[in-house]
């Protein structure tokens, strides 16, 4: 069964500050991997995701994530974040075969302080 | 424009009664799903469906039923609601081809369950 761990419940930081949230997963096969982001009373929306190819992927609004096989890691990282940044991250992978199970993190609250 | 449609937004009831929550999507995809999010839990999953007639059980199906009798809905039938069924419910659907495909969510169903 696949799993989804991330390390960090909630982060406190600064405008301007860099972002890393953690994301590791634990599956035998090939995945497809996602980060979503759910701003305060809203749904989940996709930020990025990696399928193949070049592991570093780049999402909206200045996200990218880099996917470390060896590490079975797929970490968020965001270089200088804004108060509109405020929201709630999911990571979350996906068998890339026929079964479409999706697994999710129990996430991480960001909380950028003006 | 591209949608998932849950109803109700919003729905507080008492232990028995039963109740549905409807989901509907208008962008033929195939596969459907259903998530409860609670807080320092993340999103689990409850049902999904492959194709229309064709479901099956998630990590948390228990006192929850579903049907698929069109592609684009897919309620979600509590019999007789208990107060742990309290929670925010997600509807989504999987937008692209089941390789590289990526959920599209709903606008969520907030239960109260007294």
């Amino acid at each position: 069964a696949q799993s989804v761990s991330q390390h960090n419940h909630h982060v406190i930081l600064s405008e301007a500050a860099s972002l890393e949230l953690g994301c590791n997963y634990s599956y035998g096969g090939t995945v497809n991997l996602f980060w979503y982001v759910q701003y305060p009373g809203q749904h989940l929306q996709l930020l990025l995701k990696y399928f193949s190819g070049d592991p570093l992927v780049k999402g909206i609004k200045g996200f990218e994530a880099e996917f470390i096989k060896s590490k079975f890691s797929f970490n968020l990282r965001k270089p200088s974040v804004q108060w509109s940044d405020t929201a709630e991250y999911f990571c979350a992978v996906k068998d890339s075969g026929g079964y479409q199970k999706v697994t999710f993190g129990t996430g991480t609250k960001l909380q950028v302080i003006p | 424009e591209a949608q998932v449609t849950q109803n109700p937004r919003y729905l507080i009831t008492v232990t028995g009664k039963k109740l549905t929550v409807t989901c509907s999507q208008n962008m033929n995809h195939e596969y459907m799903s259903w998530y409860r999010q609670d807080p320092g839990l993340g999103l689990r999953q409850i049902y999904y469906s492959m194709n229309v007639e064709v479901t099956d059980k998630g990590d948390v199906p228990e006192g929850y039923k579903v049907s698929r009798k069109e592609k684009r809905n897919f309620p979600l039938i509590l019999e007789s609601p208990s107060p742990n069924q309290t929670s925010l419910y997600f509807c989504a659907s999987l937008k692209g081809d089941r390789a590289a495909g990526e959920l599209f969510f709903g606008e969520g169903s907030r239960l109260t369950v007294l």
